[in-house]
């Protein structure tokens, strides 16, 4: 198994701002994907970000919106730019191990 | 493509009841099932995982069977708790050159007291 932390757990933010959420995950892996799961809805993968090279996005969501870094083996950033009431979400950072996906505590934004 | 199809809810039960949530899946080669629990609040955990058919998961009193033939994964427990109130995703896995897990819609339990 893996332990994944993200931060932040929960934020407010206004409008048209961006935020940037970051996993760190205990041990090194090679493929950690990015989800959004919006309020009362299933998890919608975002995007598969593989170290050393650019981020898999998913139909329906663009890098210039979702901007994520993978620096490492052990790390990841989501960035959530220029947001609207409709990014309210919760984010959760997953990584592959033995073919099994495991999940952070996900981060829980609020956009007013 | 591959899909997950979970019974809708949500399920309201009495304490001691027994549980089944259906799921069952459509995929084109040979799938990893499972099932994530994600208590109020919180993130998704892992409960429980088959990898191939015929295989039982469990854990927590919990227990699902993947079955090829009727392309199912049905969660089950024999008598809920008041903290067994939860949503349930079922979800499949499968690598097929780049690993991707799809999930179901997920299914909220209420246990009554």
């Amino acid at each position: 198994s893996a332990v994944i932390s993200q931060k932040p757990s929960r934020d407010i933010c206004q409008r048209g701002t961006s935020l940037t959420i970051q996993c760190q995950v205990d041990s090194q892996v090679t493929m950690m994907f990015w989800y959004r799961q919006q309020p009362g809805q299933s998890l919608t993968l975002i995007a598969t970000a593989n170290q050393g090279s650019e981020a898999t996005y998913e139909s329906g969501f663009v890098i210039d919106k979702f901007p994520i870094s993978r620096p490492n083996l052990t790390f990841s950033t989501l960035t959530v730019s220029n947001m609207s009431p409709e990014d309210s979400s919760i984010y959760l950072c997953s990584v592959e191990a033995g073919n099994t996906i495991y999940f952070g505590e996900g981060s829980w934004l609020t956009v007013v | 493509g591959d899909s997950v199809t979970q019974m809708e809810g949500p399920v309201t039960l009495s304490e001691e009841a027994f549980l089944t949530i259906n799921c069952t899946y459509t995929a084109t080669g040979y799938p990893s099932l499972f099932w994530y629990v994600q208590y109020p609040g919180e993130g998704l955990q892992l409960l429980l995982k088959a990898t191939k058919a015929d295989d039982k998961g469990s854990n927590k009193g919990f227990e699902a069977t993947y079955r090829k033939e009727t392309t199912s994964f049905h969660l089950e427990k024999g008598s809920v708790q008041v903290s067994d109130s939860a949503v349930y995703f079922c979800a499949l896995s499968e690598d097929t050159g780049g690993f991707k897990t799809i999930f179901g819609a997920g299914t909220r339990l209420f246990v009554k007291a």
